[in-house]
C-alpha cells in the first residue's frame, strides 16, 4: 500500500463548513495526488503535488485548495462545503520515475455534505 | 467522449470463464494503468504496461500501441474476482497525470 493513509476515513458535514481532509505517505514519494470518485465519472484529478510547496491544479479543483509543507504530508481543503462536493475522495502517490511509475492509493475518504 | 474508455460498463459471467474487458484511448500515451477495487475497497494496482504483454496469476493484459487499445484477461474466474476494474492512461509529457476510464463492474456468479 505504499505507506498512505487517509484522515478521516468518514465525514458528514453541513453545507458552507470548511473541511480539510489529510494524506500523509511514509516513503518520500515525491508526487503525491488527489482524486474524487463518483459514479458514472470515474476518478477525476482536483489537484497533485510535485513537491514541497509545488502543486498544481487539476480537471475539477474549483471550490478545492492543497497544501504541501512537508514531503509526507498532502491537505485537501474545502474552503466551504457544497452538497456536489460529496464524494470518495482518495489520496494516491506516484512511485519510481518514467516507465517505472506506479500509482498507488490510499484507502479513501467518504464525505457527505448535508 | 471521453479520452479512455471501456467495454463493456458491466459484466456478468459464470465461475470458470476466460473474461476480457477492453481499454481504448485516443491520447498519446507512456503508459497505461489497469487497477482492482473490489465494492467498498480501495484501488488496487494490478498492471502497468508501455508495451507488449504483461501476467500475473491468473490476470493477463495486453497492449497495442498502434491501435491505441489495450485488454485485461482473467482466466479460469472466480467469485473473488467480482470487482471494478479500472482502465487509466499516462499522457506523454503529462507531469505524472493519469486520465481514467469509468471502470467496467465484473461479477463472477459461483
Amino acid at each position: 500500500d505504499a505507506g498512505i493513509t487517509q484522515s478521516p476515513r468518514h465525514k458528514v458535514t453541513e453545507t458552507g463548513t470548511p473541511v480539510t481532509l489529510r494524506c500523509h505517505q511514509t516513503e518520500n514519494h515525491r508526487y503525491m495526488y488527489w482524486y474524487r470518485q463518483d459514479p458514472g465519472h470515474g476518478l477525476r484529478l482536483i489537484h497533485y503535488s510535485y513537491g514541497v510547496k509545488d502543486t498544481d491544479k487539476g480537471e475539477v479543483s474549483d471550490g478545492y485548495s492543497v497544501s504541501r509543507s512537508k514531503t509526507e504530508d498532502f491537505l485537501l481543503t474545502l474552503e466551504s462545503a457544497t452538497s456536489s462536493q460529496t464524494s470518495v475522495y482518495f489520496c494516491a502517490i506516484s512511485a519510481g520515475q518514467g516507465a517505472r511509475n506506479e500509482q498507488f492509493f490510499g484507502p479513501g475518504t467518504r464525505l457527505t455534505v448535508l | 467522449k471521453n479520452e479512455v474508455e471501456q467495454s463493456p460498463q458491466n459484466l456478468t459471467a459464470q465461475e470458470g470463464e476466460f473474461i476480457t474487458i477492453n481499454c481504448s484511448y485516443s491520447v498519446g500515451i507512456s503508459a497505461l494503468h489497469w487497477l482492482q477495487q473490489h465494492p467498498g475497497g480501495g484501488i488496487v494496482s494490478l498492471f502497468m504496461l508501455s508495451s507488449g504483454k504483461k501476467k500475473h496469476g491468473r490476470l493477463i493484459a495486453t497492449i497495442n500501441i498502434q491501435e491505441k487499445h489495450s485488454s485485461l484477461h482473467i482466466t479460469a474466474s472466480h467469485p473473488r474476482d467480482s470487482a471494478v476494474y479500472i482502465c487509466a492512461v499516462r499522457r506523454n509529457f503529462g507531469n505524472e497525470k493519469l486520465t481514467f476510464g469509468t471502470g467496467t463492474r465484473l461479477t463472477i456468479i459461483p
